[in-house]
């Protein structure tokens, strides 16, 4: 069975930073592409990174880019994403996403989510 | 940039009713275009992947077609467990991902 399972989540003060984590089993991590998704308070979903299954490639939405890393460990089974300078803006549900099929066009297995509050 | 609108924001039906949800995109697609399921508290469900196909476990009365610009989500007799929140995405050169503002079933 696939599973994703984020943490690091919290409450942080803007201009602070966090490294989100997402634990990954069931699949061959290494042969996937990941995402991260957020979701804010009452909102829609929004894309906010990708990584390929080699860590080669990456992209950022416009409205992180510059802000955001994202990394992952094959060895570990593991997705990062490494937020800085957070704004209130940024609080959301981040979730960790697998991407799969032809040019990894669909998300199909999804973790839980973790909360990331910015507040002073 | 590619963007996605779903109509209509809320769609009022009763159990038993079939639904249509629409997501037009500002620019072809092609195909690659999936639909996801989001109930309170818990996280997107791919239901629909590369416009019509179902993904695993899917009941059949879900169901997508289009292409292009114009797709749909047609759920052919609503069961309760169906009321949710219905996201469309999309994928392409940039951004790589994108999702309709979603469509509220009640």
């Amino acid at each position: 069975e696939v599973q994703l399972v984020e943490s690091g989540g919290g409450l942080v003060q803007p201009g602070g930073s966090l490294r989100l984590s997402c634990a990954a089993s069931g699949f061959t991590f290494s042969s996937y592409s990941m995402n991260w998704v957020r979701q804010a308070p009452g909102k829609g979903l929004e894309w906010v990174s990708y990584i390929s299954s080699t860590g080669r490639t990456t992209y950022y939405a416009d409205s992180v880019k510059g802000r955001i890393t994202i990394s992952r460990d094959n060895a570990k089974n593991s997705l990062y994403l490494q937020v800085n300078s957070l704004t209130v803006e940024d609080t959301a549900v981040y979730y960790c996403a697998r991407a799969n099929g032809y040019s990894s066009s669909r998300l199909d297995n999804w973790g839980q989510g973790t909360l990331v509050t910015v507040s002073s | 940039e590619i963007v996605l609108t779903q109509s209509p924001a809320t769609l009022s039906l009763s159990p038993g009713e079939r639904a249509t949800l629409s997501c037009r995109a500002s620019q072809s697609v092609g195909r690659y275009v999936a639909w996801y399921q989001q109930k309170p508290g818990q996280a997107p469900r791919l239901l629909i992947h590369d416009a019509s196909n179902r993904a695993t476990g899917v009941p059949a009365r879900f169901s997508g077609s289009g292409s292009g610009t114009d797709f749909a989500l047609t759920i052919s007799s609503l069961e309760p467990e169906d009321f949710a929140v219905y996201y469309c995405q999309q994928r392409s050169d940039w951004p790589p991902y994108s999702f309709g503002q979603g469509t509220k079933l009640e």
